[in-house]
């Protein structure tokens, strides 16, 4: 079984300030995480993903995530907001059978 | 970029009516799959298709629900007789390889509204 809880439905941040989503997971085997967002009615776009190896994974629109395995955990970070990036996000897990869990989701705010 | 296509991209229909949302994969990709989002909630898993059968659904995925791969290109989710609360944005994915590392790539969604 899986599970991933998104720790705050909602942040607001700054514009220029440290962006912090947190999502923790739950796994009975190693686990591929990720990170989507989605924009006021549209679909879910990638912006992250561990599978192996590193466990400091770049993004697309500056954001990064670090996998800590003894926290279970998968942060999403991005060092400098942009009004741009308010949206929601949200952190999925899968394992070996290719469905993806997903976390309630968190909705980003960024104040100009 | 290849990209994932549903159609229609909103549709309402009465309670009790039949609905057919309909998504064209990426055309290298093997393995399918439906998730639906209700306002305000998580996305969640509905079914995985792989070589023209389920291969994992949801409890959600009942009865009234089924999936078809008519063609070589479309992917269908069919619901027999909606109710209320079927009332969600259906997402379709992708995925070239079933196991959990392949990334899956989304649809814009397909908003159903039952009155």
């Amino acid at each position: 079984a899986q599970s991933v809880t998104q720790l705050g439905s909602h942040v607001s941040v700054s514009e220029g300030a440290l962006v912090l989503l947190r999502c923790n997971y739950s796994s009975s085997v190693p686990p591929y995480l990720f990170w989507y967002v989605q924009y006021p009615n549209q679909g879910l776009q990638l912006l992250l993903k561990y599978t192996t190896g590193a466990t400091l994974v770049k993004g697309i629109n500056g954001f990064e995530a670090e996998f800590k395995k003894s926290e279970t955990s998968f942060h999403l970070t991005k060092p400098s907001a942009h009004m741009s990036d308010a949206a929601e996000y949200f952190c999925a897990v899968s394992a070996t059978a290719g469905k993806s869990t997903f976390g309630d989701g968190t909705t980003l705010t960024v104040k100009p | 970029e290849p990209e994932v296509t549903q159609t229609p991209s909103h549709q309402v229909t009465q309670m009790g009516q039949e609905v057919i949302l309909r998504c064209v994969p990426i055309s290298n990709h093997l393995y399918f799959y439906w998730y639906r989002q209700i306002l305000g909630q998580k996305v969640e898993f509905l079914v995985s298709f792989y070589n023209n059968e389920i291969s994992e659904k949801s409890e959600i995925f009942d009865d009234q629900f089924s999936v078809e791969r008519p063609d070589g290109s479309n992917f269908t989710l069919k619901i027999r007789s909606t109710k209320l609360e079927d009332s969600a944005m259906y997402f379709c994915a992708s995925s070239v390889g079933g196991v959990g590392l392949e990334t899956q790539y989304f649809g814009p969604g397909t908003r159903l509204l039952v009155l």
